[in-house]
């Protein structure tokens, strides 16, 4: 079946600081890949968007990128704010619709 | 401002009640969704419509229905043959069935 993997599952960072998640994935082919921050209690919000080709993308301090033969995607950030306290989803677009979501990597950013 | 409206925010239900959650949006956009959240699990997909007056089930589409009369409108009916309704509910809408997501800001149903 599937699936979309990310770790990890939780992490704490200090302001300031820079960090990585990873998503994992076995779905092929797929069109495309997002990453989504959800804050609590709030619907997700789009970060970015990769195809199958693209490497890597960028939106202010966050940096997705895509390694098609390994089958990763990691959303880095940097220079972590109070405000990048969240949820953040991994999910891929199979060939067609059908959307698969990752758990989610919940992030605690401390001052 | 274009956007998703759900309502109620937060939600309390008695045992054997049925409750419907409202979803309305402003974007133009032809597909809709509804989503199932709970706690270290991804989002699971309960029902689905592409076009007004047609939709179809999800994975998780037992104990729940839906109503697609207007382009705008996607509400969820929560019934009493749901074993374990107490989540968070999160609607969604795309330009077309490939588009990319928009989310509500959710409702919370509690079962008490």
């Amino acid at each position: 079946k599937n699936q979309v993997e990310q770790s990890p599952q939780s992490l704490i960072i200090l302001e300031g600081k820079n960090c990585t998640l990873q998503c994992n994935y076995t779905v092929s082919p797929f069109s495309n890949l997002r990453w989504y921050k959800q804050d609590t209690g709030r619907g997700p919000v789009s970060l970015t968007i990769m195809t199958f080709s693209e490497n890597t993308k960028s939106n202010g301090r966050y940096t997705a990128t895509l390694d098609a033969d390994t089958k990763q995607s990691s959303l880095h950030i940097t220079a972590s704010q109070l405000s990048d306290s969240a949820s953040y989803i991994c999910v891929l677009r199979e060939a067609g619709t059908a959307l698969i979501f990752g758990k989610g990597t919940t992030l605690s950013v401390s001052s | 401002d274009g956007g998703i409206t759900q309502s109620p925010k937060y939600l309390f239900r008695k045992e054997g009640q049925n409750v419907t959650l409202s979803c309305e949006q402003n974007l133009n956009h032809d597909a809709m969704y509804w989503y199932r959240q709970d706690p270290g699990q991804g989002l699971r997909l309960i029902y689905y419509s592409q076009i007004v007056n047609d939709f179809q089930k999800g994975d998780i589409a037992e104990g729940y229905s839906v109503s697609r009369e207007k382009k705008e409108s996607f509400p969820l009916t929560v019934t009493s043959a749901q074993k374990n309704p107490t989540a968070f509910y999160l609607c969604a809408s795309s330009i077309d069935g490939t588009g990319e997501l928009f989310f509500g800001e959710g409702s919370r149903l509690t079962v008490l």
